[in-house]
């Protein structure tokens, strides 16, 4: 059953690095998500992406952040200057079709700024 | 206001029972319903969506939505201990979900 997949499993970083978080969706799926989940809190939205721009996003993805699809395959989130909140759990999801389809998530990356 | 509210639990049923685990949310816009099941560490896994009024049915789970309310259920029935989790309401008013606190459910044998 095709899956989404996310690399690295875990990403440790010094305050003030840049990191590049890594999604390959499902294949035939059209919307790209990025959430977060802080640990013992909700998962949330970050931005949404279709058609090669962002479709919508959240006050928490601000000018630290940006995604980008650079081949047909990965979808990617950078944090460009790391700080000790952005530590949590980045999921990448998709869908196929239409924005309000069921949204498939990854395995996660556990981000971890010191 | 909260816009997506679940109670965190945990709900503890025994074995076999139903667990019947509840959500509302604030968005009436909202046009997708989702259940996620995740487990301690991992990713949401989704397991049950409605988009209309009414029940519906998928092997042991039930989903119920009632939008005049702004009520979404779970009902799991023949609990097993694996089903123990939290258990994650999303709503979809645009493009993104937005996900309830979540509710533990601890099925003992």
């Amino acid at each position: 059953e095709p899956e989404v997949t996310q690399t690295p499993s875990h990403q440790v970083t010094q305050m003030g690095q840049e990191v590049i978080l890594r999604c390959v969706p499902i294949s035939n799926h059209l919307y790209f998500y990025w959430y977060r989940q802080i640990l013992g809190q909700k998962v949330e939205f970050l931005v949404s992406f279709y058609n090669n721009e962002i479709s919508e996003k959240s006050e928490i993805f601000d000018d630290q952040f940006s995604v980008e699809r650079p081949d047909g395959s990965n979808f990617t989130l950078k944090i460009r200057s790391t700080k000790l909140e952005d530590s949590a759990m980045y999921f990448c999801a998709s869908s196929e079709g239409h924005s309000k389809d069921e949204q498939y998530f990854g395995p996660g990356t556990r981000l971890t700024v010191t | 206001q909260k816009e997506v509210e679940q109670n965190s639990g945990p709900l503890s049923v025994p074995e076999g029972a139903i667990a019947s685990l509840n959500c509302t949310y604030s968005d009436r816009g909202s046009q997708s319903f989702f259940w996620y099941r995740q487990y301690s560490g991992k990713s949401p896994e989704l397991i049950m969506f409605i988009y209309s009024n009414g029940d519906k049915e998928d092997g042991r789970f039930t989903a119920q939505l009632n939008k005049a309310s702004q009520y979404v259920s779970l009902l799991i029935r023949d609990s097993q201990p694996s089903d123990s989790a939290t258990y994650l309401c999303a709503v979809s008013p645009t493009d993104k979900l937005i996900f309830g606190t979540g509710t533990r459910l601890q099925v003992f044998p």
